[in-house]
């Protein structure tokens, strides 16, 4: 069974400071990880998403997240953080089993983050 | 624009009543799931389904039923309403071997 830890639940910083919001993830297979952004009152929107090759992976809106498999982590940063991005995150993972149970996402428990001005 | 719909996005009911929350899609997705998402934000999985006349029930037990009749449509019954069942209701999508999901925008049901 694979699991999904968000660290922080909340985190708050200033605008135009830099951020990370952590996750770290157990699981038996190889995975694919996804972090998702909810703002208030909406759905969840995709921000970037690991499958293969590069580690580095870059998103939606100045995000990116880097895989390290030694430490199971997928660190969500941004150099930069604007007000609008006060949101929650989530971060998911995706076992690669090929039977019709894989694709299940496990997501996180998420963070909220508040950008003050 | 948005490819999964879930009607009504606010529903403020009395105690006992019956309701559907609507979810439809229009990618042609196999499978769509209901998670039931509590105030503290996290997110359960209620139920799920991996095609047409295929459902299964998620990790949080719930007093909701669903049913897929078609492909495109996933809908969530409540038979009787109780303020326990207050909460963000988000249905989601995703292709056979696709990876990721597509959401709705989620109905907020508020149970009075």
């Amino acid at each position: 069974a694979q699991s999904v830890t968000q660290l922080d639940s909340q985190v708050p910083v200033f605008e135009e400071a830099p951020v990370e919001l952590r996750c770290n993830y157990s699981s038996s297979v190889s995975v694919y990880l996804f972090w998702y952004v909810q703002y208030p009152n909406q759905g969840l929107q995709l921000l970037l998403k690991y499958l293969s090759g590069s580690t580095l992976v870059k998103g939606i809106n100045g995000f990116e997240a880097e895989f390290n498999k030694s430490q199971t982590s997928f660190h969500l940063r941004k150099p930069s953080v604007h007000i609008s991005d006060t949101a929650e995150y989530f971060c998911a993972v995706s076992d690669l089993k090929s039977s019709n149970a894989g694709n299940m996402l496990t997501f996180g428990g998420g963070t909220r983050l508040m950008v003050k001005p | 624009e948005a490819d999964i719909y879930q009607t009504p996005r606010y529903l403020v009911i009395g105690t006992g009543k019956k309701i559907t929350l609507e979810c439809s899609q229009t990618m042609g997705h196999d499978k769509m799931y209901w998670y039931q998402q509590d105030p503290g934000m996290e997110l359960h999985l209620i139920h799920y389904s991996y095609g047409v006349n295929s459902t299964e029930k998620g990790d949080l037990s719930s007093e909701s039923t669903v049913s897929r009749i078609r492909t495109e449509h996933f809908p969530l019954t409540l038979e009787s309403a109780r303020p326990s069942h207050t909460s963000q209701y988000l249905c989601a999508s995703s292709t056979r071997t696709g990876v990721g999901y597509t959401f709705g925008s989620g109905t907020r049901l508020t149970v009075v």
